[in-house]
């Protein structure tokens, strides 16, 4: 079936502005993560969700940073106020309910936000 | 938290070597480490995993090693093909407030030399 999507694929801001990203988990996913990775690093924790509720926002760097899933499906990250520092690939997960046991993490390919 | 390190962060192997990347963590309660490799331009896909009540995993030509007393785990490469050239992220995960928490590693650039 299909993999995680998400879009823009990229994404060009000028500072100051709002941006908004999708992501677009594996149907009956019901754990969708939602991850930073900058330049030569590895993927940086933001938020998870189980169904619609996001159970864990503590990688959340500030709060111009926003995500919703409100059908337990779909998910939008959204950043107010965009500083060039927030320029990354943001990166979204999803995986079987994790609870009873190791769940692979399937990741998609990413958005990369550039602010100018 | 948890604090993942990995090492080294570039590495150059001649196709046919060994490569190995290692990798420790700070937190005891980890019990899952995946590791992803990540090609230029793509997503990170899961190539081997352990879990924390197994010392060893092989899987055809790349293997995972644990040790818990020592919070250190390995993967090994072995036969490297230029195809094996990307970036290695370790992980380390552990279960708190119902779900499996992820820290990676700062990733490995494997160049696997024709």
């Amino acid at each position: 079936g299909a993999g995680v999507s998400q879009t823009p694929s990229n994404k060009v801001t000028e500072k100051g502005k709002y941006v908004e990203l999708r992501c677009d988990p594996i149907s009956g996913h019901t754990a969708l993560y939602w991850y930073r990775q900058s330049l030569g690093q590895g993927p940086e924790f933001l938020i998870y969700f189980q169904g619609t509720g996001a159970a864990d926002d503590s990688g959340l760097p500030n709060d111009r940073f926003f995500a919703v899933r409100p059908e337990g499906s779909v998910s939008t990250l959204k950043i107010q106020r965009t500083e060039r520092g927030d320029s990354a690939v943001y990166l979204c997960a999803s995986s079987l309910s994790p609870r009873s046991s190791y769940n692979e993490q399937f990741f998609g390919p990413g958005t990369r936000l550039t602010v100018l | 938290g948890e604090n993942v390190e990995q090492h080294p962060s570039t590495l150059s192997v001649q196709e046919g070597d060994s490569a190995v990347i290692k990798c420790t963590y700070s937190d005891s309660a980890s019990n899952y480490f995946p590791w992803y490799k990540q090609e230029l331009g793509k997503r990170p896909q899961l190539i081997i995993d352990i879990r924390s009540n197994v010392g060893e995993k092989k899987d055809q030509r790349i293997a995972v090693t644990l040790n818990k007393t020592a919070k250190h785990f390995s993967l090994h490469i072995t036969e490297t093909q230029p195809e094996d050239s990307a970036v290695y992220f370790c992980a380390a995960s552990r279960y708190s407030g119902g779900y499996q928490k992820v820290t990676f590693g700062t990733g490995t650039k494997l160049q696997v030399i024709p």
